[in-house]
């Protein structure tokens, strides 16, 4: 089956970094698009950032562009997002996403990050 | 991108149905077949409900049900349960460079 496991998430300092990470297993990692959605406390869900099968085409929202870095290792069936410049505004519970047309099929169980001094 | 307008909360007894709307514009939801809702009970992971506007995964109940008439979308939950209690999100592909869009979210209360 389908699983997929983020890690990698805690307390920083604003300004500071962090890499999460998201070990696929159960399907062919390399065949598909992968996606990290983030969710602040108490709102909705914003999808920020997206990377093709192969990591040639990457996508960032506005709200991150600049400060954080997508990559996946299709070799290790892993997913990155290295953080940095963190703000006290990318406090959210971090999900990978295995997507296909824009429909997120399968999510992680997610890892939160806090941004606070 | 905006994000697709979805009603705050919607209500029912047990055993009613109830539908939740998701509109956008031409760029998205009028413009694809790429409709998703999601389900989210509290602190735990979206779970995908539909996909391309009408398609249950595996799995999903045939309780749940999608449909699109121009730029809005909707979920029908039908013969409403206890264990539907959540929060529901659509999302949409979009022809904007974010490719995906998602819903403000509407929380279903089951009276």
């Amino acid at each position: 089956q389908v699983q997929l496991v983020e890690s990698g998430g805690g307390l920083v300092k604003p300004g500071g970094s962090l890499r999460l990470s998201c070990a696929a297993s159960g399907f062919t990692f390399s065949d598909y698009y992968m996606s990290w959605i983030r969710q602040a406390p108490g709102k909705g869900l914003e999808w920020h950032s997206y990377i093709s099968s192969r990591g040639r085409t990457l996508y960032y929202a506005d709200s991150v562009k600049g400060r954080f870095t997508i990559s996946r290792d299709n070799a290790k069936n892993s997913l990155y997002l290295q953080m940095n410049s963190l703000r006290a505004e990318d406090t959210a519970v971090y999900y990978c996403a295995r997507m296909k047309m824009a429909t997120m099929h399968y999510w992680g169980q997610g890892t939160l990050v806090t941004v606070s001094s | 991108q905006s994000a697709l307008t979805q009603p705050a909360s919607v209500s029912g007894s047990p055993g009613q149905s109830i539908t939740i709307s998701c509109t956008g514009t031409s760029s998205d939801v009028g413009g694809y077949n790429y409709v998703s809702w999601y389900q989210q009970h509290p602190g735990k992971a979206p779970k995908l409900m539909i996909y391309d506007v009408n398609n249950r995964p595996s799995g999903v109940s045939n309780r749940f049900s999608g449909s699109k008439s121009g730029n809005t979308a909707s979920l029908t939950i039908s013969g409403l349960q206890a264990e539907d209690e959540a929060d529901y999100y659509c999302s949409s592909y979009t022809n904007s460079s974010t490719r995906a869009v998602f819903g403000t979210g509407t929380k279903v209360t089951v009276l």
